[in-house]
């Protein structure tokens, strides 16, 4: 299946100011997918990147403050953008685990963002 | 709008016991559900997924059990160990909506020694 490398894990940001996580997957993949959690709560779909193409959010999440590139198939990038305390969670990106015809999901290991 | 509940929130056992997991969704036009494990802190390992058309996936000490027409899978993890501490995530993708996955909000484990 799809690995996936995530960075940075970890980082403390001031209010303000963006930040820029990426995802470098081992493998050409069609879709990735941008999640958040937030502390104490379940995943919720950010947006899902297609490579050549804008990326479609979901309801709650604007271009503005979410922007993404796809600049080839195995690569994206998601910026946090004029972040509050409010940003602070955990962001996952996701890629289909292309194993067999399993459709089942492969995730990074994850960015702790803290704003303060 | 498909809803998925995890039960219970959270669950304490002493090493040895079974742990049984629920997960439940509110749409049937689902094209899998998976299961994950999240450690503290960490992004999500996958566990088993089940295909809509099985019944049930089985991997080592872990089985995954589906039925799709009243909306229910159950992860059995038999034998617990201290390392199966971790939060158990559900995650369904429903039919129209591929490759976006709805989860569940979880069951935090603790398996003590």
């Amino acid at each position: 299946s799809a690995v996936i490398s995530q960075k940075p894990s970890r980082d403390i940001c001031q209010r303000g100011t963006s930040l820029t996580i990426q995802c470098q997957v081992d493998s050409q993949v069609t879709m990735m997918f941008w999640y958040r959690q937030q502390p104490g709560q379940s995943l919720t779909l950010i947006a899902t990147a297609n490579q050549g193409s804008e990326a479609t959010y979901e309801s709650g999440f604007v271009i503005d403050k979410f922007p993404i590139s796809r600049p080839n198939l195995t690569f994206s990038t998601l910026t946090v953008s004029n972040m509050s305390p409010e940003d602070s969670s955990i962001y996952l990106c996701s890629v289909e685990s292309q194993q067999r015809l399993d459709y089942g999901y492969t995730f990074g290991s994850g960015t702790r963002l803290t704003v303060v | 709008k498909q809803e998925v509940t995890q039960i219970p929130a959270a669950l304490s056992v002493p090493e040895g016991e079974n742990l049984v997991l629920n997960c439940s969704f509110t749409d049937s036009a689902i094209y899998n559900l998976q299961w994950f494990r999240q450690d503290p802190g960490k992004g999500l390992t996958s566990l088993l997924l089940i295909q809509s058309s099985q019944r049930e996936q089985t991997s080592g000490r872990l089985n995954a059990s589906l039925d799709k027409s009243s909306g229910r899978s159950t992860l059995y993890i038999a034998a617990s160990q201290p390392g199966d501490s971790a939060t158990y995530l559900c995650a369904v993708m429903t039919t129209d909506s591929w490759g976006k996955l709805q989860f569940g909000a979880g069951t935090q484990v603790v398996v003590t020694p």
